[in-house]
């Protein structure tokens, strides 16, 4: 069975630091994996998306990446600013699933 | 372009009673996944729909049962409502198995049972 963790829970920064979120998952048999963020209260915006046979992905200030063989995921966000606070959450889907399964979320938080 | 949709936003209801969360997919999409999000956890897989068939379910009682129209929205029902099933409903859409681009999601329907 999948299981996904994501630590730290929370994370508080000052605005302009550079930071990294951790994921990992126990079983490296997956096809992709996406990340998402989510305002309180809302649902959940995609970020990247990673494909079992790339090592990364970039969007503007966020950078993904991706080891299978170690099960862990990495999110680095560059320059943050008060905008990025909010949950991120990463999610797993394995070969020939449909389903996809997820951790808990870091709940980060910029501080001016 | 029109992202996922769904309604209501906020639902009360009563134990026991029955209720009904509506979705429509991202325009071009043609499945749609539903998952249950409690507070303070990531999002639990209920069952996703495609060609008006349930494709997969997650570990949810046959309380939990869906739908899937012609125009490729879709319907959650949730039968003898318990307190536990107070939570954020969230809608997914893809195109074929989503294999390629991931799943969209909305906002979602924040369902609280007293």
């Amino acid at each position: 069975k999948q299981e996904v963790t994501q630590i730290p829970a929370a994370l508080s920064v000052p605005e302009g630091e550079n930071l990294v979120l951790n994921c990992s998952f126990t079983d490296s048999a997956i096809y992709n994996l996406q990340w998402f963020r989510q305002d309180p209260g809302k649902g959940l915006t995609s970020l990247l998306l990673i494909q079992s046979s790339q090592r990364e992905q970039t969007s503007g200030r966020l950078n993904a990446s991706l080891d299978k063989s170690s099960g862990r995921s990495t999110l680095y966000i560059a320059a943050s600013q008060p905008g990025d606070s909010a949950t991120y959450l990463c999610a797993v889907r394995g070969w020939g699933a449909q389903k996809l399964v997820f951790g808990q979320g870091t709940r980060l938080t910029i501080n001016p | 372009d029109a992202g996922v949709t769904q309604s209501p936003t906020h639902l009360i209801k009563t134990r026991g009673q029955q209720v009904t969360l509506r979705c429509s997919p991202k325009s071009g999409h043609d499945t749609v996944s539903w998952y249950q999000q409690a507070l303070g956890q990531g999002p639990q897989f209920i069952f996703q729909y495609y060609e008006e068939e349930e494709r997969q379910r997650g570990n949810f009682p046959d309380r939990f049962s869906g739908h899937q129209f012609p125009n490729y929205s879709s319907e959650l029902n949730v039968n003898a409502l318990l307190l536990g099933d107070s939570a954020l409903y969230l809608c997914a859409s893809s195109l074929g198995t989503g294999m390629a681009y991931g799943y969209t999601f909305g906002s979602g329907t924040r369902l609280t049972v007293v």
